[in-house]
């Protein structure tokens, strides 16, 4: 089983700082099978970026996704209000594993 | 519009039973994968199991496997989760999810608004 590590585990930032959320795989995934999901208390996942960098329909062009291999990184370029939320990366190349989340929480 | 309805969450004894549905709506049911994951309380989230399009194939969590069956009527739109020998360590919000996929690509959406399992005495 691919184990997904997310770091940090929480970032406290100001609306407008930019972010930066990394997620590290055991074992090498493809770009194709990672996703990145925004999880709001009492809700749903919503899906934010797919194959590592593309970018769901509705999602706003300052949230952007990128890496390869084993490293992946959700970027957010300039923090929205909306934006403080917990963020998962999820692999789809053996089984379909989360990692375990990182919270952006409001400094 | 693309949704996905849970529910049969509630209250149930350790060892008790429950099953849970999702109503799919919105698109071609019987094309999709389909998948259920759960969040316990305060945690994340945690793949349980998934079936293929034509309910032919399934895959389980080692923490469920034996105890939980996933299933689907295509007829109905509906994805089922029968849940068996409950243990408190069970006790989640259980989301169903739709696989899609695009040019080799693989996701989860939509996702269901979850329904809550609780497993005590």
């Amino acid at each position: 089983e691919i184990v997904l590590t997310q770091s940090p585990g929480t970032l406290s930032l100001s609306p407008g700082e930019g972010a930066t959320l990394s997620c590290r795989a055991s074992q090498s995934v493809s770009i194709s099978y990672l996703a990145w999901y925004q999880q709001k208390p009492g809700q749903a996942p919503r899906l934010l970026i797919y194959g590592a960098s593309s970018r769901a329909t509705g999602i706003p062009d300052r949230f952007s996704g990128s890496g390869s291999g084993t490293d992946f990184t959700l970027t957010i370029s300039r923090l929205e209000p909306e934006d403080f939320a917990v963020y998962y990366c999820q692999q789809f190349n053996n089984s379909w594993t989360f990692g375990q989340g990182t919270k952006v929480e409001i400094k | 519009e693309v949704q996905l309805v849970e529910s049969g969450g509630g209250l149930v004894q350790p060892g008790g039973s429950l099953r849970l549905s999702c109503a799919a709506s919105g698109f071609t049911f019987s094309s999709y994968w389909m998948h259920w994951a759960r969040q316990a309380p305060g945690t994340g989230l945690v793949w349980v199991s998934r079936i293929q399009s034509d309910g032919s194939k399934t895959w389980y969590a080692d923490s469920v496997k034996g105890r939980f069956t996933i299933s689907r009527d295509n007829a109905k739109n509906t994805l089922y989760l029968q849940m068996n020998a409950l243990r408190a360590e069970d006790t989640a919000v259980y989301f169903c999810a739709r696989e899609a996929y695009d040019q080799g690509q693989r996701w989860f959406d939509p996702w269901g608004q979850g329904t809550l399992v609780t497993v005590s005495s």
